[in-house]
């Protein structure tokens, strides 16, 4: 059983365009993180949900939109695609939105390539 | 500001030796540290976490880390590699400004094990 997974797996797209990414967890936990990695492998944490409500914002174009269905579904609608948008987007789960003792559960990443 | 550094792009160990991947850290107070792993096409996974006590803290697959606070070091370590230890080596810290796990993440260290 897959514990964090994404949809899709790969996303290829025009500049200009509107698209989707979609996470699952099926571990029953209560928080879920986006993560962009970019071309150098450098990992940044970009928005967290705590069971529905956002708790970590970072500074990410508002093009970027976070939306929690409910506590087990992290969804990333991306409108207006810039080049720079390509990267590997990773979502994450943890037990609980503090828990210094919760390490991060990440899916296996979506590769967007806008062209 | 909270950060850790891994200051190696590329280790490059052979198999049946040891191996040091070093991370160091620039955090207030005792920091919370942990390591992930990133295999080729895939999330992170989580290796193993320095919350407080013994410095030395053991983990997944046979790795260990040492935590030393004079040295602001959590150098990642194991006694003999195997070539499936080739892999995307990830330090990170949690940010203790914030009350949510929010995590900065090193740049990354590629870890080479030839046969």
């Amino acid at each position: 059983d897959t514990a964090v997974s994404q949809t899709p797996k790969y996303l290829v797209t025009q500049m200009g365009n509107d698209k989707s990414i979609k996470c699952e967890q099926n571990l029953g936990h209560d928080t879920m993180y986006w993560y962009k990695q970019d071309s150098k492998k450098f990992l940044k944490i970009m928005f967290s949900y705590n069971n529905k409500e956002l708790i970590i914002n970072e500074t990410v174009p508002n093009r970027f939109s976070p939306k929690s269905p409910d506590k087990a579904h992290l969804n990333l609608h991306i409108n207006s695609l810039e080049l720079g948008d390509s990267a590997v987007y990773f979502c994450a789960s943890s037990p609980s939105p503090s828990g210094v003792y919760n390490e991060q559960f990440f899916g296996p990443g979506t590769r967007l390539t806008v062209l | 500001a909270q950060s850790v550094a891994q200051p190696e792009d590329q280790v490059n160990v052979a198999e049946g030796n040891p191996l040091t991947v070093k991370c160091t850290y620039s955090v207030s107070g005792n920091p919370y540290l942990f390591w992930y792993v990133q295999y080729p096409n895939r999330g992170l996974q989580f290796l193993l976490k320095y919350i407080t006590g013994d410095n030395l803290v053991k983990g997944s697959y046979g790795f260990e880390a040492e935590f030393n606070k004079s040295q602001t070091s959590f150098h990642l370590k194991k006694p003999s590699a195997l070539v499936s230890d080739s892999a995307l080596y990830f330090c990170a810290v949690r940010d203790k400004m914030s009350n949510f796990n929010k995590f900065y993440f090193g740049s990354g260290t590629k870890l080479n094990v030839k046969p």
